[in-house]
């Protein structure tokens, strides 16, 4: 069973747009994580948030927490080939306790 | 953030041979790592949570004696591929857990091809 979905699965947009990618479950996580992945590497943690509401803003990125802790979203503004990758959102619950992973959106920023 | 390295990044052996992957948190002490395997184009698929000093839980599927994880320290936890055939070529992914909020860190990952 899927905990997380998210949504879209898949991507491709030019240079230059906006996109807001989802991440959506049923259950309630203490904090959700948001990483990129590149081809051949390992995931790197972008942003951790734990309220519900809570909004964080890296560079271009936004990433929203959902008021009831069970949904969140990350918006790219003015998307660069840089920004390709995947991107797994993760739910997490108590220490020791493995985090719930989504099955990621493949992005792909067109030059 | 966190610093967690893998080694090695990539091997190649030969099916039938056994294979040992490291996992290292480098600047803060992990009771808890896990153990992912990732297939092409998809998410990660967790295998087994390593606790320091007791025995790993396996997720439903893996098993146990051919997937090795001995977690002996507060900074290493190791998988070993016993036996190893072609099936289970695969880029396999350490993480490790810290304290603070909960946020896991990764290892780079290791490509593992058995021939």
């Amino acid at each position: 069973t899927q905990l997380l979905e998210q949504s879209p699965q898949f991507l491709s947009i030019q240079e230059g747009e906006n996109l807001t990618v989802y991440c959506n479950s049923s259950s309630v996580f203490s904090s959700l994580q948001w990483y990129r992945q590149e081809p051949g590497e390992g995931p790197v943690l972008l942003v951790t948030v734990v309220t519900g509401g809570e909004v964080k803003k890296l560079k271009r990125l936004t990433f929203q927490f959902g008021d009831a802790r069970k949904d969140s979203s990350l918006h790219i503004t003015a998307a660069q080939p840089g920004d390709t990758g995947l991107y797994l959102c993760a739910g997490g619950r108590n220490y020791g306790q493995n985090f719930v992973f989504g099955p990621g959106t493949r992005l792909s920023v067109l030059p | 953030g966190a610093v967690v390295s893998q080694h090695p990044s990539w091997v190649i052996c030969k099916s039938g041979t056994s294979v040992k992957i490291e996992c290292r948190s480098l600047d803060f002490q992990a009771t808890t790592m896990f153990w992912y395997r990732q297939f092409p184009k998809q998410s990660l698929m967790l295998m087994a949570t390593s606790n320091e000093g007791s025995k790993a839980t396996y997720e439903q599927g893996v098993e146990k004696d051919k997937f090795l994880i001995n977690h002996a320290s507060l900074t290493l936890s190791t998988l070993t591929v016993t036996s190893a055939h072609p099936e289970d070529s695969s880029f396999y992914i350490c993480s490790a857990q810290t304290t603070r909020l909960g946020e896991a860190f990764f290892g780079q990952g290791t490509r593992l091809t058995v021939v």
